[in-house]
């Protein structure tokens, strides 16, 4: 998945700790999103943002903040993780200007809260 | 309010034998629909999008899906499957202004000699 680069790949926590999960593009798109994808239960919004400087909540947003100061970079934090945040976290860009256009995704940041 | 329904979690066909991945949508709006695979601890790649142009939309790796909208469906399809075509299938609805992506459950397609 060339273009979207998540890092860690993988990351165990212990409950209370915090943590910073980093997506970087290099492809100079406005749109940037953050998934959690549970087993059975597909892909939730967390969070997005449509350009530098902004973030809006999506659909799961409870437990997580999200910073876009560059571009090309946006950053999922939690300050203060839980059991329940253990799950396979997605950043994905929107490819293109018009509101249809296909995401395209990181491969993913696999965390365990214990 | 939109949703997206997989008929089915699990799917399994022999190589070479013909693949059918169901999907239904509901949706106010007309959706623009969408059709991910995802492999083994990767992301999701698109294999097509349908956005009211034609009903029938062809994708990559020999995949095609059939917009239906008096049946609110988006079925995938294959000819003939592929071991490599093992993996997990998401069925996608998009409306509104482009942030309310709903993701189906999935369906994990098995591939057998």
């Amino acid at each position: 998945n060339a273009g979207v680069t998540q890092t860690p790949k993988f990351r165990v926590l212990k409950t209370g700790q915090s943590m910073t999960l980093l997506c970087a593009q290099d492809m100079n798109h406005e749109y940037m999103y953050w998934y959690r994808q549970d087993p059975g239960m597909g892909l939730r919004l967390i969070h997005y943002s449509v350009g530098e400087g902004t973030t809006a909540k999506g659909e799961v947003p409870d437990g997580y903040n999200v910073s876009r100061l560059k571009k090309q970079n946006f950053l999922l934090g939690l300050e203060s993780a839980a059991p329940s945040q253990t799950s396979v976290y997605f950043c994905a860009i929107r490819t293109g200007f018009i509101y249809n256009s296909p995401l395209h995704f990181g491969n993913g940041t696999r965390l365990t809260v214990t | 309010a939109q949703s997206v329904t997989q008929l089915d979690s699990h799917v399994s066909v022999s190589e070479g034998t013909p693949v059918l991945l169901r999907c239904n949508y509901s949706s106010s709006y007309s959706p623009s629909l969408f059709w991910y695979v995802q492999h083994p601890n990767k992301g999701l790649q698109l294999l097509l999008k349908y956005t009211s142009a034609a009903t029938l939309v062809k994708g990559i790796n020999g995949f095609e899906a059939e917009f239906k909208k008096s049946e609110t469906s988006f079925h995938l399809t294959k000819p003939s499957a592929h071991m490599s075509d093992a993996a997990e299938y998401f069925c996608v609805v998009l409306t509104g202004g482009g942030n309310k992506l709903t993701f189906g459950t999935g369906t994990q397609l098995k591939v057998e000699l």
